[in-house]
């Protein structure tokens, strides 16, 4: 019941892209490019990896990159590698009464 | 930058908690802070956040006129007061720092409330 749509699960190959879909409506993704996305090891804090749909925080790997369109923000995941094995979840800013809505979160499975 | 979150706990429907959100790395004098939280099977929920000056709160509907959130600068904590809480309000919550302008981006590992007779 997550307010943004994500697959539950997708799973890719060593050194294969995958891209994760989240979407939205014109009130959150559609009206503001203020996306983010996160990484979470089980038990662990959520680390971010891209924020404002495209940006990365420094540290984090230029294999991973974020676009939209519309009301839909994927992620990309290029060159996958074991580590990125991991759940990872969107977030939308969605005006100041919501503030900031959710995907359900998608696993990643490194075959 | 760290966050941790402790105050979960235990509690019977009516009952109250404080969470707190011990935070090192950055002052909170100079960022938003938020509360997330997760209930058991279901996604990712906002529930407070306090402006970068403390003088402004905002909630979600679902607990406006319940819980409480604010912010001790000396010690730099963020609290979250939860009243009159219902079996609905068991969830993880997690405090977040919110980045200028922008959206949640360090978390903290989060405290499990349970609210159960």
């Amino acid at each position: 019941q997550s307010a943004l749509t994500q697959p539950a699960s997708v799973s890719g190959s060593p050194g294969q892209s995958l891209t994760i879909s989240c979407t939205g409506t014109r009130s959150d993704i559609g009206g503001y490019n203020l996306v983010s996305w996160y990484q979470q090891q089980p038990g662990k804090a959520p680390k971010l990896l891209l924020y404002e749909v495209n940006e990365r925080p420094s540290g984090v790997s230029d294999r991973f990159s974020g676009s939209k369109s519309g009301n839909t923000a994927s992620l990309t995941i290029s060159g996958l590698q074991a580590e990125d094995e991991a759940n990872y979840f969107c977030c939308s800013y969605a005006g100041n009464r919501l503030w900031w809505v959710f995907g359900g979160g998608t696993q990643v499975s490194v075959l | 930058v760290h966050l941790t979150e402790s105050g979960g706990n235990l509690v019977q429907p009516g009952g109250s908690l404080r969470l707190s959100c011990v935070v090192s790395g950055f002052s909170i004098l100079t960022y938003a802070m938020t509360w997330v939280r997760q209930a058991p099977g279901k996604g990712l929920e906002w529930v407070a956040v306090i402006g970068v000056s403390g003088g402004s709160t905002y909630y979600a509907d679902s607990v406006k006129g319940r819980f409480t959130i604010s912010r001790d600068t000396s010690t730099n904590t963020l609290y979250l007061q939860m009243n009159s809480l219902r079996v609905e309000d068991t969830a993880l919550y997690s405090c977040a720092k919110v980045e200028a302008g922008g959206n949640p981006d360090s978390w903290g590992q989060g405290t499990l409330v349970t609210v159960s007779s």
